[in-house]
Formats: structure tokens, C-alpha cells, sequence
């Protein structure tokens, strides 16, 4: 069984200031893929990255950045000078499985964390 | 890169009555397609997904179900709606376990 924990529900942030989000999940498998998504209001899921793995490197894009750790099964996601535009609830989610059967096509999601970028 | 169309995009029904939602994709061939819902304030949970026309395989035992008639094409019905059934109902894509989900739009339906 697979699990993605999102510990922060909401966070606060000014414009301007830098802004973590925190992912931990679990697995058996030792082949899975890590996802982040962003739901701005109009409701509609935006991927913004994947990960295997088997490839811990840290990516950065433009202000977004992701830290890979898998000796604490985490994947964290960091904004750098936020912008009102980055309010929105961002999801975590993972993927696992051999790729036999159906159950090895589920993305698990966690709970999101609600970001509101204050100007 | 593909692009994921639904509708209705809101859709407001009585209790008992049927449903039928559409998902429609281009830009690929041969996709696997889920149905998602979201009850609001709470996560995504993955109601049923298809690897190939007429192949639905359900993750949660519910009061829907869901047909793939055409390649690109993914219909979540209900014969008799229940107040539980409310929610945003996202469409995905994707082409296999090592490929990326990307979701349609969504359907918001408030059942009265």
C-alpha cells in the first residue's frame, strides 16, 4: 500500500517571501514515481514535475525547486519569492507497482496544502 | 501534447435522477483514463480507470460506473444520484504507470 502525507493543510505567506511545502510517502516498491500538482480556483490539476526513483537529483525551474530525499522518503517543493499567482493548493502524489495489474496505475494523493500569497 | 475536454463543466441535479459525464481526449493515442473525484475539501480519490475501450476496472464500490465506448472517450453515469455523489469529477490521461496523469478541466456537480 502506498501513502502521501501533506502535514501542512494551509500556509500563509507575504509576497516576496520564500515557502516550502512538505511531502513524505510510502512505499514498498523500489520503483515509483513522485509527482507535484498544483489546483489554482478554477479547480483544474496542473502537473509541474515528476520524479523517479532512481534519480535523486534536485531540480530547479524558474522559481520552483524540489529537494529529493530518499532516506526520509521526501519529496519537498519550494517556492522562492512567491507571487499571488502561486496561491493555490498544491498536491503530492506518487505511483508505484511493477506495472502488472491495474492497482500499478493509481496515483496516490495526499491531502494537499492550501498556499495563499498575501500582496 | 494532448488535451483533455469535459462537460458539462457545472451541472446541478435532484437526488434520483441519472448522470452522465463526458471526457473526451486528443493529442494521443490509445491513453489510459481515470475518473477522479474531489469532495470538497478533501483529496483526489481515483473512482475508476481504463487501459483500452471497454476495459473499466473500479477502485471504490459506489453508486457510479463507467464506460469507455471509443478510444478517447470515458463516460462516468449514475442511474439514481445520491446527496453523496457531490463533488468536482476530474478526467485524467495518461499513457501507463511510468507516464505523467494530466487532468481535463472538471465537472462540479451539487446534487439537491
Amino acid at each position: 500500500a502506498q501513502k502521501v502525507t501533506q502535514a501542512q493543510t494551509e500556509i500563509s505567506v507575504v509576497e516576496k517571501e520564500d515557502v516550502t511545502l512538505d511531502c513524505v510517502y510510502e512505499t514498498r516498491d523500489t520503483t515509483y514515481y513522485l509527482f507535484w500538482y498544483k489546483q489554482p480556483p478554477s479547480g483544474e490539476l496542473v502537473f509541474l514535475i515528476r520524479r523517479n526513483s532512481f534519480d535523486e537529483q534536485n531540480e530547479i525551474s524558474g522559481r520552483y525547486s524540489w529537494n529529493f530525499q530518499k532516506s526520509t522518503s521526501s519529496f519537498n517543493f519550494t517556492i522562492t519569492a512567491s507571487q499571488v499567482v502561486d496561491s493555490a493548493v498544491y498536491f503530492c502524489a506518487l505511483t508505484a507497482g511493477q506495472g502488472s495489474g491495474a492497482g500499478s496505475y493509481q496515483l496516490t494523493f495526499g491531502k494537499g496544502t492550501k498556499l495563499s500569497v498575501i500582496p | 501534447s494532448q488535451t483533455i475536454h469535459q462537460w458539462p463543466a457545472t451541472l446541478v441535479q435532484p437526488v434520483g435522477s441519472p448522470l452522465s459525464l463526458e471526457c473526451t481526449v486528443e493529442g494521443t493515442s490509445n491513453p489510459n483514463l481515470y475518473w477522479y473525484r474531489q469532495a470538497a475539501g478533501r483529496g483526489l480519490q481515483l473512482l475508476f480507470y481504463s487501459v483500452g475501450i471497454g476495459q473499466i476496472s473500479s477502485e471504490v464500490p459506489q453508486n457510479l460506473s463507467a464506460s469507455r465506448p471509443q478510444d478517447r472517450q470515458f463516460i462516468l453515469s449514475s442511474k439514481k444520484l445520491l446527496l453523496s455523489d457531490s463533488g468536482f469529477y476530474l478526467c485524467a490521461s495518461g499513457g501507463g504507470r511510468t507516464d505523467t496523469q494530466y487532468f481535463g478541466p472538471g465537472t462540479r456537480l451539487t446534487v439537491l
